[in-house]
């Protein structure tokens, strides 16, 4: 089963503008993953947090885990066209080393 | 970090019979997984492969139906038995190394 949902389900932004993706969850997790995934192609992992860090970056990505509030957002800086993709947050939770997948948000940036 | 690959790419198969999908990862990983992803869906947790004993199924799937073989740290199988449309999905093979999680390029499935 699926043990987090993505808000909002899809995105339209300008290139250059900034996209904010949110991932609330419903278990206590050790980790937590983004993911993109173009069109037809295969999931690229974005980046990591772990329940005890609370930001991270990595170049135009910012993520943000609040356990607290079972959620995380991924914030993507400057968008570009090349940005267009699907975007999955996936959590492990206490119970194991299985990662499961949120229901995803679909970002569309218009040249 | 891990390199993953699956075999076949992609698959037109009959109703009624069965695939094995083979998943190879170029360097040993603790943990294996297998995902669906149906047309326009979020990633669906399979099972995980098990090194050397039975793989450990989600709720909703059932060994009969997929039934899974991991006989070292670098390889596992899944099947699809006797095939249905509904069937008709991508399947990712997954694994994970210390903490990240990564994935195969996928097998795109489509039962007729």
């Amino acid at each position: 089963s699926q043990q987090g949902e993505e808000d909002p389900q899809a995105l339209s932004i300008q290139e250059g503008e900034n996209a904010t993706m949110n991932c609330s969850y419903k278990t206590s997790i050790n980790n937590l993953q983004w993911y993109r995934q173009n069109s037809g192609r295969g999931l690229v992992h974005l980046i990591l947090i772990r329940s005890n860090e609370r930001e991270k970056h990595s170049g135009r990505l910012r993520v943000t885990l609040d356990t607290s509030k079972k959620s995380s957002s991924l914030l993507i800086t400057a968008s570009r066209a090349a940005d267009t993709a699907s975007y999955f947050c996936a959590t492990d939770p206490n119970t194991g080393n299985q990662f499961y997948f949120g229901t995803g948000t679909s970002l569309t940036v218009i040249p | 970090s891990a390199v993953i690959s699956q075999k076949p790419s992609r698959d037109i198969c009959q109703r009624g019979t069965s695939l094995t999908i083979q998943c190879q990862v170029d360097s040993q990983v603790t943990m294996m997984f297998w995902y669906r992803q149906q047309p326009g869906q979020s990633l669906t947790l399979i099972a995980t492969a098990n090194q050397g004993s039975e793989a450990t199924y989600e709720s909703g799937f059932v060994i009969d139906k997929f039934p899974i073989s991991r006989p070292n740290l670098t390889f596992s199988t899944l099947t699809v038995s006797n095939m249905s449309p509904e069937d008709s999905s991508i399947y990712l093979c997954s694994a994970v190394g210390s903490y990240e999680q990564y994935f195969g390029p996928g097998t795109r499935l489509t039962v007729t």
